[in-house]
């Protein structure tokens, strides 16, 4: 399955705690992007990557959050000294450049859950 | 923040009947998508219509588009079971990167 990636699936966190979850985009895909979905509403921006470079932030996207991507190739979001208000899934989607934002591939997310 | 709103909120119909969702958005767009998210996984882009277009048809699925009004409805035909999702509207707007999602209409088919 050559689609969008992401790991974990599931993460249980403390308050407090330090969390990085990855994606990997469909190879040759230039955009990357990150999006916060809390039960019963429809995915919140928080990034997103052409390449290697970060080139819009949302205000949702607290000093604790940092978000990369190296080489242009796979992705980390980090959330630090998490809170329960962290709880969230937390979606990565690509795009080829060509087609901006078109059409975006989705990952299957990875479920956040702070106790 | 959301861009727009889906009515309904939460949908059920027999297997077989048609479903009918609306989106209204806020700002003038540059397009407008319909996406599918089944429980727990990732979306799944359906359809894309331009500004400049106001219907289009993809298998059974047809979506109509209102700028003078802000608004676009998903028309499922011959429901099935695996229908049964979340859907999602979203747009972008000129000079503008990124998709903002509507807050979903839940469809629910019954066999």
């Amino acid at each position: 399955d050559t689609g969008v990636s992401q790991d974990p699936r599931h993460k249980i966190t403390k308050r407090g705690q330090n969390v990085t979850f990855r994606c990997d985009p469909i190879s040759e895909h230039n955009r990357l992007y990150w999006y916060r979905q809390t039960l019963g509403q429809g995915p919140e921006f928080l990034t997103y990557f052409q390449n290697e470079a970060q080139l819009e932030k949302s205000r949702l996207l607290s000093d604790r959050f940092s978000a990369e991507r190296p080489k242009g190739s796979f992705s980390t979001l980090e959330i630090q000294r998490t809170e329960q208000g962290d709880s969230a899934m937390y979606l990565c989607a690509s795009s080829p450049l060509r087609q901006g934002t078109e059409k975006l591939f989705f990952g299957s997310g990875t479920q956040l859950s702070v106790l | 923040s959301q861009q727009g709103e889906e009515d309904p909120q939460a949908l059920s119909i027999q297997e077989g009947e048609n479903a009918t969702m609306n989106c209204s958005y806020k700002t003038s767009i540059n397009n407008l998508q319909w996406y599918r998210q089944n429980s727990g996984r990732g979306l799944v882009h359906l359809i894309l219509i331009r500004s400049n277009e106001r219907e289009k048809h993809s298998g059974r699925l047809r979506v109509t588009l209102d700028t003078s009004k802000k608004s676009s409805s998903l028309l499922i035909t011959a429901s099935r079971a695996a229908d049964t999702a979340s859907y999602f509207c979203a747009t972008d707007y000129f000079g503008n990167e990124k998709l903002t999602f509507g807050t979903g209409t839940r469809l629910t088919i019954i066999p």
